[in-house]
């Protein structure tokens, strides 16, 4: 069964505190993996994707870097703007399946 | 420019009630997709539609559910006979193809009760 594991599940950092969340995956024919913000009472909001091992891409403080079994996203100098929930997905197609399935997600906590 | 919108944005339904969801993707985009939020949970897949072919269904819970999308752009989630247990948020996503990234709206919160 294929399947995406986030940690930690909740991580609480001074501003400025540097860190890493983890996206660990167990699938086969992975054709992306995906990162997303998403905040209280809103959809997630589409940040990286990741298509082959090796791969890296920024965004402001956000890093997002993909192996062969993880995805870290690395966030640097956070500020408390950065506080959110963190979903990771991979998307697998094949036959009739073409989905997005995500991991149950990383709270961030920047304190000021 | 317009993101994915969804209506009503809260749904408050009776045991038994029917309810129908709406998604308006961002134009264009050919692919849809929707998804079951439980609380402190990811995002569940239930179906994708490409254009108007409803392409894979293999998460809908029950035969409850159905969605449709009849000219390849609006698209209507509806849940007949509601549970308690289908109390959860709703979340539609487009993209410009099935591989690309998925842009969500802002959901439907149901509450079954």
């Amino acid at each position: 069964e294929d399947q995406v594991t986030q940690s930690p599940e909740a991580l609480r950092l001074q501003e400025g505190e540097s860190s890493s969340l983890n996206c660990s995956y167990t699938v086969s024919g992975l054709r992306g993996l995906f990162w997303y913000r998403q905040d209280p009472g809103k959809g997630p909001e589409f940040l990286f994707t990741l298509y082959s091992a090796g791969e890296e891409k920024e965004k402001e403080r956000l890093k997002a870097t993909l192996t062969k079994k993880e995805s870290f996203l690395h966030i640097t100098a956070p500020k408390p703007e950065d506080s959110a929930t963190y979903l990771c997905a991979v998307f697998i197609s094949g036959g009739s399946n073409y989905k997005l399935t995500f991991g149950k997600g990383t709270l961030l906590t920047v304190n000021p | 420019g317009a993101g994915v919108s969804q209506s009503p944005r809260y749904k408050v339904a009776k045991r038994g009630q029917d309810v129908a969801l709406r998604c308006d993707p961002i134009s264009g985009h050919v692919s849809l997709f929707w998804y079951q939020q439980a609380l402190g949970q990811g995002p569940e897949f239930l179906t994708y539609f490409q254009n108007e072919a409803q392409l894979d269904k293999s998460g809908l819970p029950s035969d409850r559910f159905f969605a449709e999308r009849p000219e390849g752009s609006v698209s209507t989630l509806k849940i007949q006979r509601t549970q308690q247990e289908d109390s959860a948020v709703y979340l539609c996503a487009s993209s410009p193809n099935v591989r690309g990234e998925q842009y969500f709206g802002p959901g439907t919160r149901l509450t079954v009760t």
